[in-house]
């Protein structure tokens, strides 16, 4: 993997799911990897800032994992609720090289 | 506190003009990164500074785009001859050191016509 890949590109769940989704990236020289929220209409909000092999991270209803041997970074939302819907950003440290996001839509 | 801010939010432009888009960080953060965004696209580095001095510019397209942070904080990114394949939002972001969460502004809505 030469760039930092999401999937999917977007994700439609129901209320009340749980839904994950994949970051790839290099494994080559691992600094860290930044997730981020970004709704329609406001800024990317930073979620995680993950650098060790293994980290996993929570906060509230959203955690993340972390195997910087593999390349590759999941993100879980327990519970989605519609506040959820937003695209989810991944960006491979050292050089600022984000993924083109994953869109989740949540419905009611 | 205040967060990042940037104006102005939407700047239409004809094709061959100049153009200047300002980046107002959090205070105190010495780190400002520029990118610009495609329908579709993640946000694409464009450069980073580290207080006054561009760290690493490598994500600037050509000599027609350049940015400058004179004092360590507001950041401007200015863009040349501007053709239509630069219209994009362009987001500006800062962190409290290189590598920390970043803090994005709402971004510019640049539109080359």
């Amino acid at each position: 993997i030469l760039n930092v890949e999401q999937s999917p590109q977007s994700l439609h769940v129901q209320e009340g799911d749980s839904t994950n989704f994949t970051c790839s990236f290099p494994s080559s020289n691992f600094y860290a990897l930044h997730w981020y929220r970004w709704e329609t209409a406001k800024s990317p909000e930073a979620l995680f800032v993950m650098t060790l092999n293994g980290d996993e991270k929570k906060k509230g209803r959203i955690s993340a994992t972390l195997n910087t041997k593999e390349g590759y970074s999941y993100l879980y939302i327990k519970g989605s609720q519609p506040e959820d819907s937003a695209t989810y950003l991944c960006a491979l440290w050292y050089d600022m090289r984000f993924g083109a996001g994953t869109r989740l839509t949540v419905k009611p | 506190g205040a967060g990042v801010s940037q104006t102005p939010s939407n700047k239409v432009t004809e094709k061959g003009k100049y153009v200047e888009l300002r980046c107002d960080p959090i205070s105190g953060h010495t780190a400002l990164y520029w990118y610009r965004q495609s329908l579709g696209q993640g946000p694409e580095f464009l450069i980073y500074f580290q207080g006054t001095g561009a760290a690493d510019d490598s994500g600037l397209p050509n000599d027609r785009f350049f940015a400058v942070r004179p004092e360590g904080s507001v950041s401007t990114l200015k863009i040349q001859r501007t053709e239509r394949g630069d219209s994009a939002v362009y987001l500006c972001a800062s962190s409290i050191d290189w590598g920390d969460e970043q803090y994005f502004g709402p971004g510019t809505r640049l539109t080359v016509t």
